[in-house]
């Protein structure tokens, strides 16, 4: 079973709109880890945010958001103002307890910003 | 800090030949080192966890003895792809763990083609 669902495999932008990134997640575990993380075409993954299952506040980084709701297993990432460098395939992720805290990635959302 | 390194960045070797991929941890020692696989336009794929002193783990469909894992020391694990075949043409990707927090810094990756 999926453990991480992204249900938008590609979004397109025009440079300056914002763009929210879907992620949906399902585990039985109570302690858990949720992770973002940016790959562009070089092919290296980026560490954008972990967040942990006991913490549940939203997080801003510059143009960078997430908003983790437990209610909805959900853990939206949201770019504001996007910019053409953000262009890029983002991974949402997943590690719990009682699977050693190996990572599971969701599919993917290729993001294109357009000039 | 916590940098991973991976050698070679690109391999293109022919059907039949044996491959072998390194995975450095280059300022911090890591007991656990993780090997993904990556296909084009797809996520990444666990394919097994590197411990050190001890045998890999592999995940469930990854067959062992054309992977072959070595995990000799706190800062080196190797993949070596026996008997390498065009379908086993990916982009491989290791990350090592530091062992005091659950996180996971990713190698740059190696495309191998196999022709």
């Amino acid at each position: 079973a999926q453990k991480v669902t992204q249900a938008q495999t590609e979004i397109s932008v025009v440079e300056k709109e914002d763009v929210t990134l879907d992620c949906v997640y399902e585990t039985r575990d109570t302690t858990y880890y949720l992770f973002w993380y940016k790959q562009p075409p070089s092919g290296e993954l980026v560490f954008l945010i972990r967040r942990n299952s006991f913490d549940e506040q939203n997080e801003i980084s510059g143009r960078y958001s997430w908003n983790f709701q437990k209610s909805t297993s959900s853990f939206n990432f949201t770019i504001t103002a996007s910019q053409v460098v953000d262009s890029a395939v983002y991974f949402c992720a997943l590690s719990e307890l009682f699977n050693d805290y190996k990572l599971s990635f969701g599919a993917g959302t290729t993001v294109t910003v357009r000039a | 800090g916590a940098v991973v390194s991976q050698h070679p960045s690109r391999v293109i070797c022919k059907s039949g030949t044996s491959v072998k991929i390194e995975c450095r941890s280059l300022d911090f020692q890591a007991t656990t080192m993780f090997w993904y696989r990556q296909f084009p336009k797809q996520s990444l794929m666990l394919m097994a966890t590197s411990n050190e002193g001890s045998k890999a783990t592999y995940e469930q469909g990854v067959e062992k003895d054309k992977f072959l894992i070595n995990h000799a020391s706190l800062t080196l694990s190797t993949l070596t792809v026996t008997s390498a075949h065009p379908e086993d043409s990916s982009f491989y990707i290791c990350s090592a763990r530091l062992d005091r927090e659950n996180e996971q810094y990713f190698g740059p990756g190696t495309r191998l083609t196999v022709t």
